[in-house]
């Protein structure tokens, strides 16, 4: 199983409203990451969880908030968010998280579409 | 910090014709260099890649030399199909951060 699977596909949310995105993967990756991708722009890193510790945080408002409940699942949970969030949220995981790790590559989800009306 | 430059494009080419799209690096250490190709309506898959200096790498005809003189990662394809219509992006595994990239259509 090489796949990351990311659920919901499509997401319309109202500014009050809570959700949450999930993901997960059974490849035995220790790292996982959520990334934030605007339209005809490059996916932005948002969160890495690295052993299921919260290792890098982009500066991401609040607003966001990842978890990670164990090695194969990745949650991030959405309040009060904002119109220009807006956007395709990706999951990607990959063996390790360690930016020294030469080979390292990035598996990658299809995404959730969400909508902030 | 590290980081790449990518030629954004979009590129155009009809079909058998060559490809290049250039990649450039900047980069205190030796990091391994990454092509990602982005499929409609997908999320971000490996292309290829290269660990150290005047490696090659190549999948599906696809092929990128990583170049410390140049610091370059260019990517090239010989003779390009419609079903290679996809945006491409360049990345740095120092970074987890992709290049701008670029939008390749390929018309029959």
């Amino acid at each position: 199983d090489t796949e990351v699977t990311q659920t919901p596909k499509h997401l319309v949310m109202g500014m009050t409203n809570k959700k949450s995105l999930k993901c997960e993967q059974h490849m035995g990756h220790r790292a996982m990451y959520w990334y934030k991708q605007k339209a005809k722009k490059p996916p932005e890193l948002m969160f890495v969880y690295s052993y299921e510790k919260l290792s890098i945080n982009e500066s991401v408002p609040s607003r966001f908030s990842p978890e990670c409940p164990n090695s194969s699942l990745l949650n991030l949970h959405l309040h009060a968010l904002q119109p220009e969030d807006s956007a395709l949220y990706l999951c990607a995981s990959s063996q390790v998280g360690d930016r020294d790790r030469a080979d390292e590559k990035l598996f990658f989800g299809s995404g959730t579409q969400l909508s902030v009306l | 910090g590290d980081s790449v430059t990518q030629m954004e494009g979009p590129v155009t080419l009809s079909e058998e014709a060559f490809l290049t799209i250039n990649c450039t690096y900047t980069a205190t250490g030796y990091p391994s260099l990454f092509w990602y190709v982005q499929y409609p309506g997908e999320g971000l898959q490996l292309l290829l890649k290269a660990t150290k200096a005047d490696d090659k790498g190549s999948n599906k005809g696809f092929e990128a030399t990583y170049r410390k003189e140049t610091t370059s990662f260019h990517l090239e394809k010989g003779s390009v199909q419609v079903s290679d219509s996809a945006v491409y992006f360049c990345a740095l595994s120092s970074d987890m951060r992709f290049g701008a990239g670029t939008r390749l259509t390929v018309k029959p």
